[in-house]
Parts: structure tokens; C-alpha cells; sequence
């Protein structure tokens, strides 16, 4: 199985928005609605922040917010802040006990 | 409050085999599995298997790394134990554990440990 497809980088200036996408294939993202995010900073564990497509785990901002549509999941934070310069990680279930991540993208806060 | 600590660094020689250790505190143990996550040095992440830590105690591994990678439990100390053999330079990277999410948020990863470096090196 190959990654997950995610642009290498994105940017945008405190107080916009940005949208982050993440396309796979239809035995993956198009096949379940269990595509979950991760915020990683450098040197740190990543940190969950969307699971199950749409849903926020109980202390994450609700500027984060996420979607799907097919084959492709995609990741929106409003109102960008400086503390969500960072690396974004998309990840979702393929069947048979088994999981697959993006390739990653990189947040620059200009 | 969850808490998921894992062992120290290690570096091995190629060839060799390394055991992380992964120990958890917080929660029922027996009620979320563990999987294990690398990242090369300035990689992406990349997930490697699954420990079902109750049940039939099913392992799942990914299949880049069946019949290398192996994932234990033992349940008196909450530990979950990764052992990686015939390491090659290619498998120098930042391992993590991580709680599946379950009931809370479940396939999903809700609790990291810090991450343990392996370095493969001559």
C-alpha cells in the first residue's frame, strides 16, 4: 500500500484559513469514515486532532475541523495562530487491522 | 491522567535487533490496544502493526515489515514490547507507541509515547 497523498507544504497569515488535503484510494479514505489528523512540532510526539473525519477530541480547537469527499479527506483551521506552524499528518484505516499515513505536510504561519 | 513511557535510546549494529519497551499508566490496560509508528529522520510517520491488548491478543503488522517485526504484551507491568530484527541503516528512526483510541475516539491514536531512537550504525 502506498501513503496517503498530501501536499509538502502550505501557508497562510494569522487570521486566515487554510485547508490541507489528503487523497487515497477507494479501499482506504473512500472506503471508511475513519480518517483521523495529527498536529507534530518539532522534536515532539504527534498530537491527535480530528478522528473519525469530522470529530474533535475533547480539549483540541474548534478552528480545526475536517471533511471528506470520496477518496480525498481534508483538514481546515480557521483563524490561524502562530502556535499551528507545524507538521500535519493524515492517517486512515485500510481494512484488516491495518493503517496508513500521508506523507505529511509542513504549516508556515507567514 | 494516561501516561505512555517508553525505553531509551539504543543504537545497533546491522544485522542486530532491537526491543522498546512501551509502558502505560492511567487506564484500563486491557482495554485499548497499542500500535507502533516510526519516523525516519525528517520523514513522515509511518505505522508499523497493532498489539490488541485484550481478546485473542491479535498482532497485525504492516506488510513491509512481516517477519521481522515483532509485538508482545505483558499484562503485570502494562508493557507492550516491540522487537524489530535484521536491522539494516534504513531502520534508523524515531519509534513511538501509541494507545488506540477505542471507545473515546476509536481508530485513531489518542495517546503518544515520547519516542524512542534507534540508531543503526557500524
Amino acid at each position: 500500500q502506498s501513503a496517503l497523498t498530501q501536499p509538502a507544504s502550505v501557508s497562510g497569515s494569522p487570521g486566515q484559513s487554510i485547508t490541507i488535503s489528503c487523497t487515497g484510494t477507494n479501499t482506504d479514505v473512500g472506503n471508511y469514515n475513519l480518517v483521523s489528523w495529527y498536529q507534530q512540532h518539532p522534536g515532539k510526539a504527534p498530537k491527535l486532532m480530528i478522528y473519525e473525519v469530522t470529530k474533535g477530541p475533547s480539549g483540541v480547537s474548534n478552528r480545526f475541523s475536517g471533511s471528506k469527499s470520496g477518496n480525498t479527506a481534508s483538514l481546515t483551521i480557521s483563524g490561524l495562530q502562530a502556535e499551528d506552524e507545524a507538521d500535519y499528518y493524515c492517517c486512515s484505516y485500510a481494512g484488516g487491522d491495518s493503517w496508513l499515513f500521508g506523507g505529511g505536510t509542513k504549516l508556515t504561519v507567514l | 491522567q494516561v501516561q505512555v513511557v517508553q525505553s531509551g535510546p539504543e543504537v545497533k549494529k546491522p544485522g542486530a535487533s532491537v526491543k522498546v519497551s512501551c509502558q502505560t499508566s492511567g487506564y484500563t490496560f486491557s482495554d485499548y490496544h497499542i500500535h507502533w509508528v516510526r519516523q525516519a529522520p525528517g520523514q513522515g510517520l509511518e505505522w508499523m502493526g497493532i498489539f490488541q491488548t485484550h481478546g485473542d491478543r491479535r498482532t497485525t503488522y504492516a506488510q513491509k515489515f512481516k517477519g521481522r517485526l515483532t509485538l508482545t504484551q505483558d499484562t503485570s507491568t502494562r508493557t507492550v514490547y516491540m522487537d524489530l530484527g535484521s536491522l539494516t541503516y534504513d531502520d534508523t528512526a524515531l519509534y513511538f507507541c501509541a494507545r488506540d483510541g477505542h471507545g473515546g475516539s476509536p481508530f485513531s491514536f489518542d495517546s503518544w509515547g515520547q519516542g524512542t531512537l534507534v540508531t543503526v550504525s557500524s
